[in-house]
């Protein structure tokens, strides 16, 4: 059973460009979460989507992020413009169900914005 | 605010050695408690997910406790190897399906 992935693995682009992170979750995992670190600061969360529905977005930062999951399988993550504390390594998880459940991770897409 | 507090920050042992790695939550109102290791560049490998009804779990060399009235897990790791070199992660999960990580600890095994 193939992971969680997640593409690019690594993205460097100058400040005020868009760049649009995807990733896709272990096939029939309704949840997926979307993550990041920044440097020297611990992971913390950004979203959770339930198959294509939003269900906790508190901890997206601004409204230069833009999430979606279309259809309930892939999700994208845009940042639209970029800027230079957006740096960071961005993880995506999924997981079965709720609770209950592991959460299990991808490698991250390390984004560099200079 | 749940705040995740994980002690020592870096470990550096020799091969062999058995270790305690700590990992401290301010809020004991969890569902479940999950620690990961990370090798550098890479993703989070899951190593334990602790029910809050349980007290530990193990896996192999791995053993993990969780005392939720404390606010305290322990991830003992026995008979150390340099393969266990990475970041030790925890994080716990409340009423919300967010997982709230520590800031880890970066474990080195020497030979």
């Amino acid at each position: 059973e193939a992971g969680v992935t997640q593409f690019p693995s690594h993205s460097v682009i100058e400040k005020g460009q868009t760049v649009t992170l995807r990733c896709d979750p272990i096939s029939g995992h309704d949840n997926l979460y979307w993550y990041r670190r920044v440097m020297g600061k611990e992971i913390k969360f950004l979203l959770h989507f339930v198959k294509e529905s939003k269900q906790d977005e508190s901890g997206m930062p601004n409204n230069r992020f833009l999430a979606e999951r279309t259809g309930g399988t892939y999700s994208t993550l845009k940042v639209q413009p970029a800027e230079l504390e957006d740096s960071g390594v961005y993880f995506c998880a999924s997981s079965l169900n709720r609770a209950q459940e592991t959460q299990y991770f991808g490698p991250g897409t390390r984004l560099l914005v200079l | 605010k749940q705040e995740v507090t994980q002690i020592p920050a870096a470990l550096s042992v020799p091969e062999g050695e058995n270790l305690v790695l700590n990992c401290s939550f301010t809020d004991s109102a969890i569902y479940n408690l999950q620690w990961f290791r990370q090798d550098p560049g890479k993703g989070l490998t899951s190593l334990l997910l602790i029910q809050s009804s349980q007290r530990e779990q193990t896996s192999g060399r791995l053993n993990a406790s969780l005392d939720k009235s404390s606010g305290r897990s322990t991830l003992y790791i026995a008979a150390s190897q340099p393969g266990d070199s990475a970041t030790y992660l925890c994080a716990v999960r409340r009423g919300t399906d967010k997982l709230i990580f520590g800031t880890g600890t970066r474990l080195q095994v020497f030979p």
